[in-house]
């Protein structure tokens, strides 16, 4: 069974720095592409990052690009999302989602999401 | 980037209805297209991958058609387990961008 559990939300001041994390089980993670998607209170999905299998393919929504760093750990099953410069609208709840394939895809099973409030 | 445009924005149906629901790409994305489900306080779930397959235990009541820039999603015989909001995202070439979504309530 797929298991994605995401970790390092909380509470951050404006312009201040998180690392969310996410472990992966019950699947080959380093055949598969993985993704971020954040999701504000009371609104719809943003797609927010994704990388590759092997890393070599990475990509960032506009609106984070620049701020943000995704990056995995095969050996560890982990993805994880470096968040700087943050700003109140990136409050929301994040995802970590497991890609269809090995490389750009869609997320076919998602985390249960970590909550990241920004706010002084 | 790619904008994705759903409509309607929210729908109005009753038990056994069945309903469409369209999602327009600002450019042509061939057939990289998703859709999800997602019901109130839970993660998405997704249901039709590559614009009409269909993910693993998804009952055969939702269908999924369109290629280049016009997309839709059927919902047959509508049960209480249905009502939820329904988006559409491209994954044609990233940033990879999610429709607003389509608020499924019943009437």
């Amino acid at each position: 069974e797929v298991q994605l559990v995401e970790s390092g939300g909380g509470l951050v001041q404006p312009g201040g720095s998180l690392r969310l994390s996410c472990a992966a089980s019950g699947f080959t993670f380093d055949d598969y592409a993985m993704h971020w998607v954040r999701q504000a209170p009371g609104k719809g999905l943003e797609w927010v990052s994704g990388i590759s299998w092997n890393s070599g393919r990475i990509g960032y929504a506009d609106s984070v690009k620049g701020r943000f760093t995704i990056s995995r750990d095969n050996p560890k099953n982990s993805l994880y999302l470096q968040m700087s410069s943050l700003r109140p609208e990136d409050t929301a709840l994040y995802y970590c989602a497991k890609g269809f394939e090995y490389s750009t895809s869609f997320a076919d099973y998602w985390g249960q999401g970590t909550l990241v409030t920004v706010s002084s | 980037d790619i904008q994705m445009t759903q409509s309607p924005s929210s729908l109005s149906a009753s038990i056994g209805d069945r309903v469409t629901i369209t999602c327009r790409a600002s450019q042509g994305i061939s057939n990289y297209l998703a859709w999800f489900q997602q019901k109130p306080g839970k993660a998405p779930k997704s249901l039709i991958y590559a614009a009409s397959s269909l993910q693993s235990g998804v009952p055969s009541k939702f269908s999924g058609s369109g290629s280049g820039t016009d997309f839709t999603l059927t919902i047959s015989s509508l049960q209480p387990e249905d009502f939820a909001t329904y988006y559409c995202q491209q994954y044609n070439s990233y940033p990879f961008t999610f429709g607003q979504g389509t608020r499924l309530e019943i009437k």
